[in-house]
C-alpha cells in the first residue's frame, strides 16, 4: 500500500537553530517527490520537486534531498517567517494515471 | 502567484444544500485535479479531470459529487446535498501539483 510518513509533526525551533524534517514513503514506482509550505487558511505553496535518489534542491534557507526510502527537508538558520506546515507528497504512475499522496505535514514554530 | 482562481475564499452554507466550488485557471492546462483538506488532516484527492472527462475519482467522491467545465475554461465542483462533513478546504490544482488558494466550505 502507498504510503507517506511525516515526522516529526511538530517541531519548535530558536530563530538560527538548523534542523531537518523527514518524508518516508512507501510507494512502488515513484515519479516525483514534492514539497510544499503550508500558512494556516491558504493553500499548500509549491517549494520542490525531486525526482531521483541522490537528488537535492535548494531555496533561500530549505534544501530538500532524497533517498529511495525518504526525503529530507533541512532548514539551515530559520527565521520566525519560516513557521508554517510543510507537507510532503508522493507521484506514483497507476492504471496510465499520476496520483498524488500527501504526508500529515510537520508543523515548524520558530521562536525569535 | 497561483496559476488559478477559487472562488468563493468562504462558504457557509446550510445541510442539504448544494454548493459549486469554482476554479479559473490562469492558463490552459489539461489535467485539473480537486482535493480536500479537513481542518487538521491530510490533503486528500477527491478526482481529477482530463479532457473534459473524470479520468479518477477517490472513494470520497461519490454520487453527491460532481466536476464540470461549463465554459471550456472553468471548472467547477459540485455538491448536491452537502453534509455537515463536508466542511473542509477544496482546492484545485492544475496538473495535480501546484493548488490554487482554496475555499473554505463550512456547513452548518
Amino acid at each position: 500500500e502507498d504510503q507517506v510518513t511525516q515526522s516529526p509533526e511538530a517541531l519548535r525551533l530558536q530563530e538560527g537553530e538548523s534542523s531537518s524534517l523527514n518524508c518516508s514513503y512507501t510507494v512502488s514506482g515513484l515519479r516525483g517527490l514534492f514539497w510544499y509550505r503550508q500558512d494556516p487558511g491558504k493553500g499548500p505553496e509549491f517549494l520542490f520537486t525531486l525526482y531521483s535518489a541522490g537528488e537535492e534542491k535548494e531555496k533561500e534557507r530549505l534544501k530538500a534531498t532524497l533517498t529511495k526510502k525518504e526525503s529530507f527537508l533541512h532548514i539551515t538558520a530559520p527565521k520566525p517567517e519560516d513557521s508554517a506546515t510543510y507537507l510532503c507528497a508522493v507521484q506514483v504512475l497507476r492504471d496510465n494515471f499520476n496520483k498524488f499522496y500527501f504526508g500529515s505535514g510537520t508543523k515548524l514554530n520558530v521562536k525569535p | 502567484e497561483p496559476e488559478v482562481t477559487q472562488t468563493p475564499s468562504h462558504q457557509v452554507t446550510q445541510m442539504g444544500q448544494e454548493v459549486i466550488l469554482r476554479c479559473v485557471p490562469i492558463s490552459n492546462h489539461l489535467y485539473f485535479y480537486w482535493y480536500r483538506q479537513i481542518l487538521g488532516q491530510k490533503v486528500e484527492f477527491l478526482v481529477s479531470f482530463y479532457n473534459n472527462e473524470i479520468s479518477e475519482k477517490s472513494e470520497i467522491f461519490d454520487d453527491q459529487f460532481s466536476v464540470e467545465r461549463p465554459d471550456g475554461s472553468n471548472f467547477t465542483l459540485k455538491i448536491r446535498s452537502t453534509k455537515l462533513e463536508d466542511s473542509a478546504m477544496y482546492f484545485c490544482a492544475p496538473e495535480g501539483y501546484t493548488f490554487g488558494s482554496g475555499t473554505r466550505l463550512t456547513v452548518v
